[in-house]
């Protein structure tokens, strides 16, 4: 079945750069989302389609996806960033799948 | 503005019936796929299946045998029924929008969430 896999967690400095993986078996050819999930709410989709931003979320979130790899970076990172990300694609065989969780810390 | 609102009983016995029921407020309905997504306490997201408007159905393959999604399009709800559920059941569970294109959108918007709590 198709899985995806992130680092458990990945700390950052205040105003620096934050990049999280998502590795997957061919993920390069599927499309990947990214949601953040702050303590206690509901998950908040970040990024879709590899790259693109829904509106309101602010433009130091940005997307990448090649190969088995897709990655979300956040420049500039804030203490409002701290969260919970979890990276999601479908596979046509396994439906929708959500990779196993980064926490982000900003120290 | 899409509000996506859940309700359902939040403390059940191990073998009840798990009944989950979502309303969508505002926004589009038809043209959405519509999905159900549960979250362990402490533990990552968990896909349990979705549904269209018109009724097509895909399921997580190792949910499938007890898990029923299903539409009603007049009253803008989807509801989640889990048959025969043990303490690994137990664990938020939220309804999720996904727009157009329906493999690459994502969940654009998701519901409150709701505490199911398996417990003898």
């Amino acid at each position: 079945s198709f899985e995806l896999t992130q680092p458990p967690s990945v700390s950052v400095s205040l105003g620096q750069t934050a990049r999280i993986t998502c590795s997957g078996n061919y993920l390069g050819e599927k499309y990947a989302c990214w949601y953040q999930q702050r303590p206690g709410q509901s998950p908040v989709l970040v990024i879709y389609q590899d790259s693109r931003r829904p509106s309101g979320v602010p433009e130091r979130f940005s997307g990448s996806n090649s190969g088995k790899t897709a990655t979300l970076t956040i420049s500039g990172t804030q203490v409002m960033d701290e969260a919970d990300y979890y990276c999601q694609a479908w596979d046509s065989s396994s439906g929708w799948v959500f990779g196993t969780g980064t926490t982000v810390t900003v120290v | 503005q899409m509000q996506l609102q859940q309700w359902g009983a939040g403390l059940l016995k191990p073998s009840e019936t798990l009944s989950l029921t979502c309303a969508v407020y505002g926004g589009s309905f038809s043209g959405y796929y519509w999905s159900w997504i549960r979250q362990p306490p402490g533990k990552g997201l968990e896909w349990i299946g979705q549904i269209s408007h018109s009724g097509n159905t895909k399921y997580k393959s190792s949910l499938k045998s007890r898990v029923t999604i299903s539409v009603d399009t007049s009253k803008r709800q989807v509801s989640l029924k889990m048959t025969s559920v043990t303490a690994a059941d137990t664990a938020v569970y939220y309804c999720a929008s996904n727009p157009p294109p329906y493999d690459s959108g994502g969940f654009e918007k998701w519901g409150q969430g709701a505490l199911v709590t398996v417990s003898s």
